[in-house]
């Protein structure tokens, strides 16, 4: 069982914003955070709890291990607002946060 | 360039089945873990199932029974067969590939495809 908090986040371009997502046992370090824009596959941001992949932007960082996990975008754009998940990858069945919407304030 | 293209979808009544399609480029599905993962309208994501590289098979509870994950290694395809259909399983349906980690049992979704729509209405 994931849990995200917030459900969602209304922000302006250049704050910072801060999810957080919660396991209900220990998933170590198994955790990804994915973005999705409206009709529009998901994205990988995030893998093994804080590395980023090629080609994603520094803004984008994750942090936790054990059960807590936190996803910071710093200095959000405008191709941001967008619907945050995390998963785990620990055990199966592989399982997602509820999601987050970052929109506009 | 990895690609994955998901075809298959379509209305189908209750108690229906339907198989779906995968056709990947730019890697050899035999030798990686192909998910799919489905999003039913307004909802969350929700991982279905994974088919590794030695043939192995996971499912979610959901679909356990119901639904068998498969792969044409020529045709460099994967399947979700699906069956005994009912509304729940309305949903895009997202092939999705997954790369694990070296020296861990750890893989994280990396390559998303566009998805297919399935529909299960009267």
């Amino acid at each position: 069982q994931m849990t995200q908090s917030p459900s969602s986040v209304s922000a302006s371009v250049g704050d910072t914003v801060t999810i957080t997502c919660r396991a209900s046992q220990d998933i170590r370090s198994w955790l990804a955070w994915y973005q999705q824009r409206p009709g529009k596959a998901p994205k990988l941001l995030i893998h093994a709890a804080s590395s980023v992949p090629s080609g994603v932007p520094s803004r984008f960082s994750g942090s936790g291990s054990g059960t807590d996990f936190t996803l910071t975008i710093s200095s959000l754009q405008p191709e941001d607002f967008a619907t945050y998940y995390c998963q785990q990858g620990d055990s199966f069945p592989l399982t997602f946060g509820g999601g987050t919407k970052v929109d506009f304030k | 360039e990895v690609q994955l293209v998901e075809s298959g979808g379509g209305l189908v009544q209750p108690g229906g089945s339907l198989r779906l399609s995968c056709a990947a480029s730019g890697f050899t599905v035999s030798s990686n873990y192909i998910n799919w993962v489905r999003q039913a309208p307004g909802k969350g994501l929700e991982w279905v199932s994974v088919m590794y590289n030695d043939g192995s098979t996971y499912y979610a509870d959901s679909v356990t029974g119901r639904f068998t994950i498969s792969r044409h290694n020529s045709k460099n395809t994967v399947y979700l067969q699906m069956s005994s259909l009912s509304g729940d399983d309305t949903a895009i349906y997202y092939c999705a590939l997954g790369v694990v980690i070296t020296g861990t049992d750890y893989f994280y979704i990396d390559v998303w495809g566009e998805g297919t729509a399935v529909t299960v209405s009267s």
